[in-house]
């Protein structure tokens, strides 16, 4: 069974940094480009960034550019998400998610985790 | 605002049809980009409803079905069921922002 289990969400206070973890387990975490998607609270969804397999090419929506890093250890089965420079509007639910191999989507979600960029 | 557009929200009575629209543009819709469809449960994750188009995802009932023509798509649901009450996300990949792009979503009300 595919899981992603999101981890390191909390209170933050603006220009602060904060780093999430997503955990996978039930699938070859290396042969998948995997993603960030975040939601801020009553609002629709956002993606954030994404990475290849190999962290080689790494890709981020405009707004984080500078200060959001994507990465991944694949020995560990993680996926990172380094955010510097934080701001009130960075406020969201950040979802991990598993591009399909088919296609563009995002096939497995993880259950999110809550970052609040408040003083 | 999104740069695919999706009504707020829609409704309908249980066992009756419902479409949800979704309107991109020549960059990411209309350049061939396939579309993909989400649903979010109140206080869950999305889940993976339609990918390709109009491929189903794994487990989904065939009362979900999708299309896409030109710059726009649609999710239809046939056969309503309370369970169905959640918001809908379309989503794609604009070209020219070199950026995956979501709908602001829909709210499905079954009535």
């Amino acid at each position: 069974e595919v899981q992603l289990v999101e981890s390191g969400g909390g209170l933050v206070q603006p220009g602060g940094s904060l780093r999430l973890s997503c955990a996978a387990s039930g699938f070859t975490f290396s042969r998948y480009w995997m993603s960030w998607v975040r939601q801020a609270p009553g609002k629709g969804l956002e993606w954030v960034a994404y990475i290849k397999q190999d962290g080689s090419q790494k890709y981020y929506v405009d707004s984080v550019k500078g200060r959001f890093t994507i990465s991944r250890d694949n020995a560990k089965n993680s996926l990172y998400l380094q955010m510097n420079s934080l701001r009130a509007e960075d406020t969201a639910v950040f979802y991990c998610a598993r591009v399909d191999t088919r296609d563009t989507d995002f096939d497995y979600w993880g259950q999110g985790t809550l970052v609040t960029v408040s003083s | 605002q999104s740069v695919l557009t999706q009504p707020p929200a829609v409704s309908g009575a249980p066992g009756k049809r419902v479409t949800i629209s979704c309107t991109g543009s020549s960059s990411n819709i209309g350049a061939r980009n396939d579309v993909h469809w989400y649903q979010q449960l109140p206080g869950t994750a999305p889940k993976l409803l339609i990918y390709g188009n109009d491929n189903r995802a794994s487990g989904v009932p065939d009362r979900f079905s999708a299309s896409k023509s030109g710059t726009s798509a649609s999710l239809a649901i046939t056969g309503l069921q309370a369970e169905d009450e959640a918001d809908y996300y379309c989503q794609s990949y604009d070209s020219s922002l070199s950026a995956v792009v979501f709908g602001g979503g829909t709210k499905l009300t079954v009535l």
